[in-house]
C-alpha cells in the first residue's frame, strides 16, 4: 500500500536561511509525487511535480525537490527563506496508471521568522 | 479563468442532520475528487466522480455519497453527521493524468 510520511511536524527558520522539508514514500511501483502549500483558509496549491522525468524538479517560488529512488524521499527545499513561505506544506503520492487519488502526508508547517 | 470554487465557504450543523457540499472544476477538467481535511491532518480521499459516476472510493462510511453533474460539477452529501465529520472539505478537479487543482474549502462545524 502507498504510504507518504513527513518528518517533523513543524520546522522553523530564520528569513535567509535554507529550508528543508522531508519526505518519505512507500509504493511498490514507481510513483508520481507532489509537493503542495496550504496558507491559512485557503485549499491547496500545487508548488511542483515529479512524474519521472529529471530526478530535480523546479517548482514555483523558488521551491525544488529531489526524487532519490534509492532512499524512497523527495524532500522539498528552498535556498533562501522568505516570510512569505510560512504555511503548511504537503508532499502526496500517486500511483502512476491509477485514477488519481492522491495520498498525502500529514503535513509540515513551516514557521520563517526575522 | 475561474479555478476551482466551492461552496458554502463556511458551514455550521448539528449532529443527525444532513448536509451538502457544491463545488464547480476548472474550466476544462472533468474529473472531481473530495478530500476531508481534519484539523492538523493531510487531506483524505474520499471518492472522485468522472463521466458522473463514482470511479474510485476511500475509506468513508456510506453516509458520504456525492453526484457529479453533466457540466461536471459535483456534491458531497454527507448524513447522519457526527462530532468527527467537522473538517475541511475540499474539491479538486483535473482532467486526465494532470495535476489536480484545489479550491479553497468548506469547513463544516458540527455542534
Amino acid at each position: 500500500a502507498q504510504s507518504v510520511t513527513q518528518l517533523g511536524s513543524h520546522v522553523s527558520v530564520s528569513e535567509g536561511a535554507l529550508v528543508l522539508l522531508r519526505c518519505n514514500y512507500s509504493s511498490s511501483v514507481p510513483p508520481y509525487l507532489f509537493w503542495y502549500v496550504q496558507y491559512p483558509n485557503q485549499g491547496l496549491q500545487l508548488l511542483l511535480k515529479y512524474t519521472s522525468a529529471a530526478t530535480l524538479v523546479k517548482g514555483i517560488n523558488g521551491f525544488e525537490a529531489e526524487f532519490k529512488k534509492s532512499e524512497t524521499s523527495f524532500h522539498l527545499t528552498k535556498p533562501s527563506a522568505h516570510m512569505s513561505d510560512a504555511a503548511e506544506y504537503f508532499c502526496a503520492v500517486r500511483l502512476s496508471g491509477g485514477y488519481n487519488k492522491l495520498i498525502f502526508g500529514a503535513g509540515t508547517r513551516l514557521a520563517v521568522h526575522p | 479563468d475561474a479555478g476551482v470554487t466551492q461552496s458554502p465557504t463556511h458551514l455550521i450543523k448539528t449532529r443527525g442532520q444532513q448536509v451538502t457540499l457544491r463545488c464547480s472544476p476548472k474550466s476544462g477538467h472533468d474529473t472531481v475528487s473530495w478530500y476531508q481535511q481534519a484539523l492538523g491532518q493531510g487531506p483524505q480521499f474520499i471518492f472522485q466522480y468522472y463521466e458522473e459516476e463514482e470511479r474510485q472510493r476511500g475509506n468513508f462510511p456510506d453516509r458520504f455519497s456525492g453526484h457529479q453533474f453533466p457540466n461536471y460539477s459535483s456534491e458531497l452529501n454527507v448524513n447522519a453527521l457526527l462530532l468527527g465529520d467537522s473538517a475541511l472539505y475540499l474539491c479538486a478537479s483535473s482532467s486526465g493524468p494532470q495535476p489536480q487543482h484545489f479550491g479553497d474549502g468548506t469547513r463544516l462545524s458540527i455542534l
